[in-house]
């Protein structure tokens, strides 16, 4: 019963490094999202992906980037982190675009 | 852009006592969800509301849709120190394929 799985949980990145996070779902969903979740601001929507191969923009997708080659990953990459990129990154993912979120366990990320 | 509010921002009560949390929007939603999250882990849905003024009761825990469907609200009955946790509304739209989240509702019951 594995759901939503992120890699890595933690990880700290110097300005300008880039990191990739992975999200795996093993519930064959078609939406797949990655949030930020900040103190005090709830979760907001960085990107999602409706199926295999399309990714869209969410609320907040400046600095980063996603991809879907595989129904069930969908990736986070921060090209050049900067430091208004800590935050912990939660995925999710459902089977249609207004069902249940399942949620991951997050990965926490600070740039120092 | 949808945005939900979520009021209050953080609520600390005493074990027995009884509190509403409320989520407003000027949008109006095709579902509305609550979640539940506590420290460490990600967010797990509580109910789904789809109908205007639909109440759905939960053991202690009481959620009603507006008649508008632009706003929802939470009631705890008797809080328990395990009710402590952050409380997150989100809404959709049909055919959006995203929720958007409102900022949530920090609760902590003390015992």
């Amino acid at each position: 019963n594995a759901g939503v799985t992120q890699t890595p949980k933690f990880r700290v990145l110097k300005t300008g490094q880039s990191m990739t996070l992975l999200c795996a779902q093993d519930m064959n969903h078609e939406y797949m999202y990655w949030y930020r979740q900040d103190p005090g601001m709830g979760l907001r929507l960085i990107h999602y992906s409706v199926g295999e191969g399309t990714t869209a923009k969410g609320e907040v997708p400046d600095g980063y980037n996603v991809s879907r080659l595989k129904k069930q990953n969908f990736l986070l990459g921060l090209e050049s982190a900067a430091p208004s990129q800590t935050s912990v990154y939660f995925c999710a993912s459902r089977w249609g675009g207004a069902g249940e979120l399942f949620f991951g366990e997050g990965s926490r990320l600070t740039v120092l | 852009t949808q945005l939900l509010e979520q009021s209050p921002q953080f609520l600390s009560i005493q074990e027995g006592e009884n509190l509403t949390v409320y989520c407003n929007s000027s949008s109006v939603f095709s579902s509305l969800q609550w979640y539940r999250q506590e420290p460490g882990e990600g967010p797990v849905l509580l109910v789904t509301v789809v109908t205007g003024g639909e109440v759905k009761k939960l053991k202690r825990l009481t959620f009603q849709f507006g008649d508008a469907r632009k706003d929802s609200s939470l009631h705890i009955t008797a809080a328990q120190p395990g009710d402590t946790g952050l409380y997150l509304c989100a809404g959709a739209v049909a055919n959006a394929g995203k929720s958007t989240f409102g900022d949530g509702t920090t609760l902590t019951v003390k015992p």
